[in-house]
């Protein structure tokens, strides 16, 4: 049971540049979410998706689109990165409607230069 | 300000001690809580989730909630250099908060 996957770990980019953070789970969690992580800001909300077929904009999600392609599908495009994008993202994946705790992955190294 | 607050620290205690980790919120209508262990180049991973006010305990961990005046603590007795790790304190309404995490280092 891998829980919930990230792909890339690591990622190199130029500004202006364009990539797609890819996030799979099988825990058939209905909600999933992006967060973003830096240093002393603790995790950021980026965008999340309360089920198939929705998603919705959190606390920073300029420069950012998401698409929930299935169930089990989240994936983060970065259209033409920034360096104010380098960061440390990470999926999870939790149950809607009833507080349970998320589960995260592992994460994906941005660096944009 | 933040919903949910904790110290960066770094907190350095010798094995075998206690570790004591504290946040505070602001939200009056967070009802469940949760304590997250994220080790270096990992994703946070669940430690502890309580709901509303008390304690739990889980082996060498102990989570207390005291919504009077809106507390959340961690405690890990016997502390191992594998407890090494920054500790993130959540809660939730619907919506998370995550603390910024407080980092711990345990020197053998």
């Amino acid at each position: 049971n891998a829980g919930v996957t990230q792909t890339p770990k690591f990622q190199v980019l130029k500004t202006g540049q364009s990539m797609t953070l890819q996030c799979a789970q099988d825990m058939n969690h209905n909600s999933m979410y992006w967060y973003r992580q830096d240093p002393g800001m603790g995790l950021r909300l980026i965008y999340y998706s309360a089920s198939e077929g929705t998603t919705d904009k959190g606390e920073v999600p300029n420069g950012y689109n998401v698409s929930r392609l299935n169930k089990r599908e989240f994936s983060l495009r970065l259209e033409s990165a920034a360096p104010s994008q380098t960061s440390v993202y990470f999926c999870a994946s939790g149950v809607t409607g009833n507080n349970s705790p998320l589960h995260f992955g592992n994460g994906t190294r941005l660096t944009v230069t | 300000q933040k919903e949910v607050e904790q110290d960066p620290g770094p907190l350095s205690v010798p094995e075998g001690a206690i570790v004591s980790l504290n946040c505070t919120y602001s939200n009056s209508a967070f009802q469940y809580f949760m304590w997250y262990r994220q080790y270096s180049r990992k994703g946070p991973e669940l430690l502890m989730y309580t709901y509303s006010s008390g304690n739990k305990e889980d082996g060498r961990f102990t989570a207390q909630v005291d919504k009077s005046s809106k507390y959340i603590s961690l405690f890990i007795r016997d502390s191992q250099p594998s407890d090494s790790a920054t500790y993130l304190c959540a809660s939730s309404w619907g919506k998370f908060q995550f603390g910024a995490g407080t980092q711990v280092v345990v020197t053998p």
